[in-house]
């Protein structure tokens, strides 16, 4: 069984371009959340996906948006890249039962804005 | 979310067990204690989590205060796999899927 998956797992911006990063989740999991981790500090929720839609968001700009498909999958797409939008970005799945599950974090994509 | 505290590093010989802290004194009833842990530039891992009775798996085992204020996740044999930053995270048990809030962690070195 496959766990969460990721693609890129390294990418080079330069600021004001555009990314998306693409994110498979685990069999099974209905639900995509994204986290975004500079360096030396935990991740932080930046929004979460649940039947295409945006269920929940963190307190991040516009820039940010997202996008998820019928087969779960689902993108992160940042716009107007700034040099503090580098990180780890992490995607996490999790089926959605009704109640608290629990959350399974793939590998990341490390983004470097220069 | 309630917050959580932890030291910012420890460190313990490989082969014993590492027992590492967590403060959340303003947890609430509704609210479960989760640990991740995340090797060097890995994702997070889930090791754990409990409401209020002590818990066990295959990797660790968690004890929670009787009051729930703290918390404490043990690693019985610490190897040198174990070398991670390790995340305490309280989270609401209602609603679905809710966030997962992650302050900065403790850093834990298993020495030789």
């Amino acid at each position: 069984d496959a766990g969460v998956t990721q693609s890129p797992t390294h990418l080079i911006k330069t600021r004001g371009q555009q990314v998306t990063l693409r994110c498979s989740p685990k069999s099974g999991h209905d639900t995509v959340s994204w986290y975004q981790q500079a360096l030396g500090q935990g991740p932080q929720f930046i929004f979460q996906y649940y039947e295409e839609e945006e269920r929940q968001r963190g307190n991040f700009p516009d820039r940010f948006s997202g996008h998820q498909f019928p087969n779960y999958s689902s993108e992160l797409n940042v716009n107007a890249l700034l040099l503090g939008d580098s990180a780890l970005y992490l995607c996490a799945s999790s089926p959605d039962r009704g109640y608290q599950e629990t959350q399974y974090f793939g590998p990341g994509t490390r983004l470097l804005v220069l | 979310d309630a917050k959580t505290t932890q030291p910012p590093s420890m460190d313990c010989a490989e082969g014993r067990a590492a027992n590492l802290p967590c403060n959340h004194s303003t947890i609430s009833g509704n609210e479960y204690v989760y640990w991740y842990r995340q090797i060097h530039s890995q994702g997070p891992q889930y090791i754990i989590h409990g409401l209020k009775n002590n818990e066990t798996n295959e990797m660790a085992s968690l004890i929670i205060t009787e009051d729930r204020k703290s918390s404490t996740l043990i690693l019985p044999h610490a190897t040198l796999r174990d070398t991670a930053v390790y995340y305490c995270i309280v989270r609401r048990l209602t609603g679905a899927n809710s966030k997962l809030t992650f302050g900065k962690g403790i850093t834990l070195s298993v020495r030789p």
